[in-house]
């Protein structure tokens, strides 16, 4: 299956602050998304981006596809955006492989 | 439903019975995973199905682990001679293309 590297592993940050998070992948994908899950486990979808570059709010995304990475920037960090985030990639039999996650505290 | 909804939410069981999980999809989502998340650990997959093509079940860890979707919606997770390594969250999302996750449930095996 595809592997999936995430970057860094634990983030700190103090509230208001920026924040990029990467994700690299092994192989051609026609599915990547970025996943939030919260403290309380709950995974929310953030983005579905195979290619191309997205913005919602203070989160937007990019994936650059023929260089096999997404980058996932967050802006003016919250405290309520801690937790881990997860990209997740597909290939041709569409099994998401997630990669093991970054997880963000965001200090007040 | 507006969402995917999995039950029960917490299952508690003694090592040795079976347990059975449920997950209703997004009605007409074609695509259903499970996936497990053992404490503090990444997505582990289960097992996908799309429409009437045959289950794909790499990933299921042991012949004790067995699921089933009817209808192409409701699926059933069945665990038969639980053990303790089997304790985790086990998470179930439709699609397609972008993945709705429910809240999971909680398994316990004592």
């Amino acid at each position: 299956g595809i592997q999936v590297e995430q970057s860094p592993p634990d983030l700190i940050l103090q509230e208001g602050a920026n924040s990029t998070l990467r994700c690299n992948f092994s192989d051609s994908v026609n599915n990547l998304q970025w996943f939030h899950q919260n403290p309380w486990g709950q995974l929310i979808n953030l983005f579905y981006i195979p290619s191309g570059t997205k913005q919602n709010g203070r989160l937007s995304a990019t994936t650059v596809a023929t260089e096999r990475y997404s980058l996932l920037y967050i802006s003016s960090s919250q405290t309520t955006d801690s937790g881990v985030y997860f990209c997740a990639v597909s290939g041709g039999d569409y099994k998401l492989s997630f990669g093991a996650g970054t997880t963000v505290t965001v200090r007040a | 439903g507006a969402g995917v909804s999995q039950s029960p939410s917490n299952k508690v069981t003694e090592k040795g019975k079976d347990v059975e999980l449920r997950c209703d999809p997004i009605s007409g989502h074609t695509a259903l995973y499970w996936y497990r998340q053992s404490l503090g650990q990444g997505l582990e997959f289960l097992i996908y199905f799309q429409g009437n093509s045959a289950p794909d079940k790499s990933g299921l860890p042991s012949d004790r682990f067995s699921a089933e979707r009817t209808g192409g919606s409701v699926s059933t997770l069945t665990i038969q001679r639980t053990q303790q390594e089997d304790s985790a969250v086990y998470l179930c999302a439709s699609s397609p293309p972008q993945s709705t996750f429910g809240s999971g449930t909680r398994l316990t095996v004592v």
